[in-house]
């Protein structure tokens, strides 16, 4: 399996902030990589697909970048609303394995 | 509207056995690959496995294989995960998504575009 390793597993942060999150994998996955979004208590949802592309009707501040191994997934200007947990995962490969997560919460 | 709709939440004893349901509505249920996802209290998201439902291949990742048993039923444009002797560790909530499929340069991407609202099982005695 190819595994997928997220930093940092827990991030605070202010409103405005720039924030990182980084995810590489065990191996190449060309740009095989999707980060979402889960907010507590709710369904995880797609934000960038294929490495850099944003799903129709995420804002803008929501960037990902990457291919190979090392991922990153930025977001310029947080909002209240983006205080959630991240998760990439690789379709490179079955079985399509995920990141541990990255916890996003206010400083 | 696209979207998936799961079936309610399972209480269920050790040993016993269990098949929740995933109907997907408003898309062509036969074209697009269906993945089961698990997340377990406070933890992380596990890939079980995915099917397409236009000829029911089904392929599981390691940990899951064996476990659970996923199924299609294409009249009902319904997937389903079952378990013929459910443990304590199954519990969880499970989630089923579609998978989109974009072909970019000659390469082609897998994603989870639309998710279920979640199954939550509990196994307890």
């Amino acid at each position: 399996d190819i595994q997928m390793t997220q930093s940092p597993s827990s991030l605070s942060a202010s409103v405005g902030d720039r924030v990182t999150i980084t995810c590489r994998a065990s191996q190449n996955i060309d740009s095989n990589l999707h980060w979402y979004q889960q907010k507590p208590g709710q369904v995880p949802s797609l934000l960038i697909f294929a490495a850099s592309l944003l799903r129709s009707g995420v804002p803008s501040r929501f960037s990902g970048s990457g291919s190979g191994t090392d991922f990153t997934l930025t977001i310029s200007g947080l909002q209240p609303e983006d205080f959630a947990t991240y998760y990439c995962q690789q379709s490179f490969s079955a079985p399509y394995t995920f990141g541990q997560g990255t916890k996003l919460d206010i400083k | 509207e696209v979207q998936l709709v799961q079936s309610g939440a399972a209480v269920k004893k050790p040993g016993e056995s269990l098949r929740i349901s995933c109907q997907g509505l408003g898309y062509m249920f036969t074209g697009f690959w269906i993945a089961w996802v698990r997340q377990m209290p406070g933890k992380g998201l596990e890939w079980v496995g995915i099917i397409y439902p236009g000829d029911s291949e089904a392929r599981y990742s390691p940990s899951f294989q064996g476990q659970v048993t996923i199924t299609a039923d294409r009249s009902n444009k319904t997937a389903y995960l079952q378990w013929s002797s459910l443990k304590a560790s199954d519990t969880a909530m499970y989630y089923c998504a579609r998978q989109r499929q974009l072909e970019r340069h000659l390469h082609y991407y897998y994603y989870m575009d639309i998710w279920g609202t979640g199954t939550p099982v509990t196994v307890s005695s």
